[in-house]
């Protein structure tokens, strides 16, 4: 799988929107790119993910680059519960090959700010 | 959140005896999945299921086992546990070959 940068942290004021850079230059055409979270003492919380095309979900948007070799995933209005850390994931799909491992690198600790 | 249960939540152990962690999840996914999370190395994968009674191993399988003999269980057996395995051991789940979702994860301490 290919391996992702991140920054090691970052701060967002409350209510501000939270835009987490992460550079994934050496993706390849089938790897989709992953968003999970981890909140302090809890499991990893699945956010959102995409191949190509910007993705929308109820908790984030993903930007993803014409060219893939990056992404932005934007929390729109950050609150405190979002202070975690941040992974930014690219995987191939599951075949009979690759049954879905997820490859978590060191993250971005995100704290939200009052 | 998707319906994924792990037993104990917290354990104190002694080095040379077994565990065993249990998964539970009520969503009928196909995959389920054991990592452990440590300081400085992330998560890893440790034993995956692709089905009841199909497993793998996963980057750092030594020293554990596991079973699934139904799709809503699946169990992580330390043989005989060491100081090395103390960890976060988290379980998680998936149906559609695309997401996993994690449970809340067990602090396991081998003393």
């Amino acid at each position: 799988d290919a391996k992702t940068t991140q920054p090691p942290s970052m701060d967002c004021a409350e209510g501000r929107a939270a835009n987490l850079p992460c550079n994934h230059s050496t993706i390849s055409g089938n790897e989709y790119v992953y968003w999970y979270r981890q909140i302090h003492s809890q499991g990893p919380q699945y956010i959102i993910h995409g191949l190509k095309n910007n993705e929308t979900n109820e908790m984030a948007s993903l930007i993803i680059t014409e060219d893939r070799k990056s992404s932005t995933l934007i929390l729109p209005h950050a609150t405190l519960r979002d202070t975690a850390v941040y992974y930014c994931i690219v995987r191939v799909p599951m075949t009979t090959d690759s049954w879905g491992k997820l490859q978590f690198g060191a993250g971005t600790q995100v704290v939200v700010t009052p | 959140d998707a319906g994924i249960t792990q037993s104990p939540r917290h354990k104190v152990t002694e080095t040379g005896t077994p565990v065993t962690l249990r998964c539970h999840q009520t969503e009928n996914h196909r995959y389920m999945y054991w990592y452990r999370q440590d300081p400085g190395h992330g998560l890893r994968l440790i034993h995956y299921s692709y089905g009841v009674k199909d497993t793998d191993k996963g980057e750092v399988s030594d020293g554990y086992s596991v079973s699934r003999s139904k799709t809503e269980d699946f169990l992580l057996t330390l043989e005989s546990a060491t100081s090395s395995q103390t960890s976060v051991y988290f379980c998680a789940i998936s149906g559609n070959q695309e997401t996993q979702y994690f449970g809340p994860g067990t602090r396991l301490l081998v003393l």
